[in-house]
């Protein structure tokens, strides 16, 4: 049974560009949370979808958006890329509400030049 | 969302029991307290959840007083392998709006 699947593993983009990141959730699960997590910090919270919708949002620019898919796969897009946004991008599924906790996948390493 | 504080960092040696303490003072009735494992350049794997008391799983404890008001995250014998990064969050998974919100976390280096 496949976990959460996020690619690319790794991406290098110029200030200025957009980027998409995407995440194929644990099978089961319906629900997918976005993660930015800088270098030495914990992960912090950018969004979250379920039923194709965004549930709830955390602190971050509306430069930051996301889509959900009928099958569950989301998509997280940043446009204006600046230095600040380099980080590894990480998807969580859950089902549930989260009530058995989240899986996680292993993220996206985004570097911004 | 209640608010958690654990230590920064913490060493240990190989074989010995970790206790990590989290403090969560203003946690809600409807909470639960959930501890994740992070290594370097992964996602957070999640641990064991709890509400009260103790709840034991095969790779952790956890205990909760009656107060709620901390819990302990216990690894028995720790190895090398357990060099990571702990992370304890609090919240209602089943409000609907949950959202983990992540601390710095305790990094644990476990020493031969």
């Amino acid at each position: 049974d496949a976990g959460v699947t996020q690619s690319p593993t790794h991406l290098i983009k110029t200030r200025g560009q957009q980027v998409t990141l995407r995440c194929s959730p644990k099978s089961g699960h319906d629900t997918v949370s976005w993660y930015q997590q800088a270098l030495g910090q914990g992960p912090q919270f950018i969004f979250q979808y379920y039923e194709e919708e965004e549930r709830q949002r955390g602190n971050f620019p509306d430069r930051f958006s996301g889509h959900q898919f009928p099958n569950y796969s989301s998509e997280l897009n940043v446009n204006a890329l600046l230095l600040g946004d380099s980080a590894l991008y990480l998807c969580a599924s859950s089902s549930d509400w989260g009530r058995y906790g989240y899986t996680f996948g292993s993220g996206t390493r985004l570097t911004v030049v | 969302l209640a608010k958690t504080t654990q230590p920064i960092s913490m060493d240990s040696y190989e074989g010995q029991e970790v206790n990590i303490t989290c403090s969560h003072n203003n946690i809600a009735t409807n909470d639960y307290i959930t501890w994740y494992q992070q290594f370097p350049s992964q996602g957070p794997r999640f641990i064991i959840q709890g509400y009260k008391t103790k709840v034991t799983n095969e790779v952790a404890s956890l205990f909760i007083p009656a107060d709620r008001k901390s819990s302990t995250l216990s690894l028995p014998r720790v190895s090398l392998s357990d060099t990571a990064v702990y992370y304890c969050l609090v919240g209602d998974p089943t409000s609907g709006t949950y959202k983990y919100i992540f601390g710095t976390g305790t990094r644990l280096k476990v020493l031969a």
